[in-house]
Order: C-alpha cells, then sequence, then structure tokens
C-alpha cells in the first residue's frame, strides 16, 4: 500500500480535461513540494511537474499542477492519445526520511 | 545533457548481493545529489536512497539497511548494493539525478533518469 493515494486509473475523449489527486497527510505533501512524473509503458519515468506547480523546460503546458492542504492534483487539458500513460505523485516523507511515492494512475483517451 | 546508464547482472541469486553502477555522461557527477529507485513487475516505484559527491548518503527504511550506496567521482559513476535479497526484490533498477536542497530539505524531483535495468533474483 502506498504512502500517497491516487485513483487507478482516469479517463477521458480527446481535447478534454482530466484531473488526477494524490492524497497524503502532514508528514509528506502538508509540509514540503509535490511532484510528478509520467511513465510510458516500458520506458523511463519523466520528471512533469516539480515544486508542486512548476514545468520543466519541455514540458507542455497543458500539464498543471496544484496543491492544498495534504492533498495534490494533476491536470491535463487538452487531451491527447500521447498523455496515455501512468502518472505518479511524488513528495519527501519527514516521517520515513525518504521520498514516497503515490500508487500511480492510468490515463486513458477514450 | 546529461545521461545516465545502468549496467550490472541481470540475474541475481536469492541470498546474496545485488550490484548496479550508474554511469554518468555528459556532465560531472559533481554538486549534485543521485538516487535509485525500483519498480516491481506491474507496481509502482519505490524509492531506494540518494548519495551525495561527497559520500553522504540516505536510505529508504523499508529497505531494512540492506541497501548500500556509493559514489566514485573519479569515474564519474555511482552505485547500489542490495544485500540477501529475495524474489521481492525482482525489479526494474532506475538511478537518477535527485535535486535535493538538503538545507531546507526541499526535494524538487529527479530530472534525468537511466532507461532502467531490469534484475530477477531467482535460484
Amino acid at each position: 500500500q502506498s504512502v500517497l493515494t491516487q485513483p487507478p486509473s482516469v479517463s477521458g475523449a480527446p481535447r478534454q480535461r482530466v484531473t488526477i489527486s494524490c492524497s497524503g497527510s502532514s508528514f509528506n505533501i502538508g509540509n514540503n513540494a509535490v511532484n510528478w512524473y509520467q511513465q510510458v509503458p516500458g520506458k523511463a519515468p519523466r520528471l512533469l511537474i516539480y515544486y508542486n506547480d512548476l514545468l520543466p523546460s519541455g514540458v507542455s503546458d497543458r500539464f498543471s499542477g496544484s496543491k492544498s492542504g495534504t492533498s495534490a492534483s494533476l491536470a491535463i487539458s487538452g487531451l491527447q492519445s500521447e498523455d496515455e500513460a501512468d502518472y505518479y505523485c511524488a513528495a519527501w516523507d519527514e516521517s520515513r526520511n525518504a521520498v514516497v511515492f503515490g500508487g500511480g494512475t492510468k490515463v486513458t483517451v477514450l | 545533457q546529461v545521461h545516465l546508464q545502468e549496467s550490472g547482472p541481470g540475474l541475481v541469486k536469492p541470498s546474496e548481493t545485488l550490484s548496479l553502477t550508474c554511469a554518468v555522461s555528459g556532465g560531472s557527477i559533481s554538486s549534485y545529489y543521485w538516487s535509485w529507485i525500483r519498480q516491481s513487475p506491474g507496481k509502482g516505484l519505490e524509492w531506494i536512497g540518494y548519495i551525495y559527491y561527497t559520500g553522504s548518503s540516505n536510505y529508504n527504511p523499508s529497505l531494512k539497511s540492506r541497501a548500500t550506496i556509493l559514489v566514485d567521482t573519479s569515474k564519474n559513476q555511482f552505485s547500489l548494493k542490495l544485500t540477501s535479497v529475495t524474489a521481492a526484490d525482482t525489479a526494474v533498477y532506475y538511478c537518477a539525478r535527485f535535486n535535493w536542497d538538503a538545507g531546507q530539505y526541499l526535494d524538487y524531483g529527479m530530472d534525468v533518469w537511466g532507461q532502467g535495468t531490469t534484475v530477477t533474483v531467482s535460484s
């Protein structure tokens, strides 16, 4: 069981907007930054959002992140077939002194 | 452009030690933190630990002190050793650059990843 909780799957039609939630506690999300990773099957993860809502160079601005209290969200607008992947949230956990991940959310484009 | 490449045996026997190396090219290993992450078949990501180029390190307590990460600045590489492996350690192992602010305890994410190497624990 993962420390951070994500829905197993979300889906949406092309051009729609989908959101992925990530729930944690005061030990992780509540007091630390959240990062999001995208993983296409068979490939290494890619940093998608860092420090809650910042986009690394080269990442489409269709992706956005937010955080409130002990929860965070990733939004994908204008959904495209290339967005089909697994998405993971992550944060530093003060009680474990380690990075913890969510269980991952599979995004399907209908 | 920094590039990471994992290497090591793809098959390890139960109770033995898993040893992997991550070669860093296109940039210096100095002034950065570096991490190992693994992913069991069909499962999510698990952070193993990090090392700084000075040798300072930190590990996920879930591994119960079985993991050791070392750095070799002369070869621009770092390594992972995991002792007393079992079938549960079968996974794809990734190395990554870890953007960690130790003074502020701020994690800015892992922005450069290796392609991953599959390790199977089996007799």
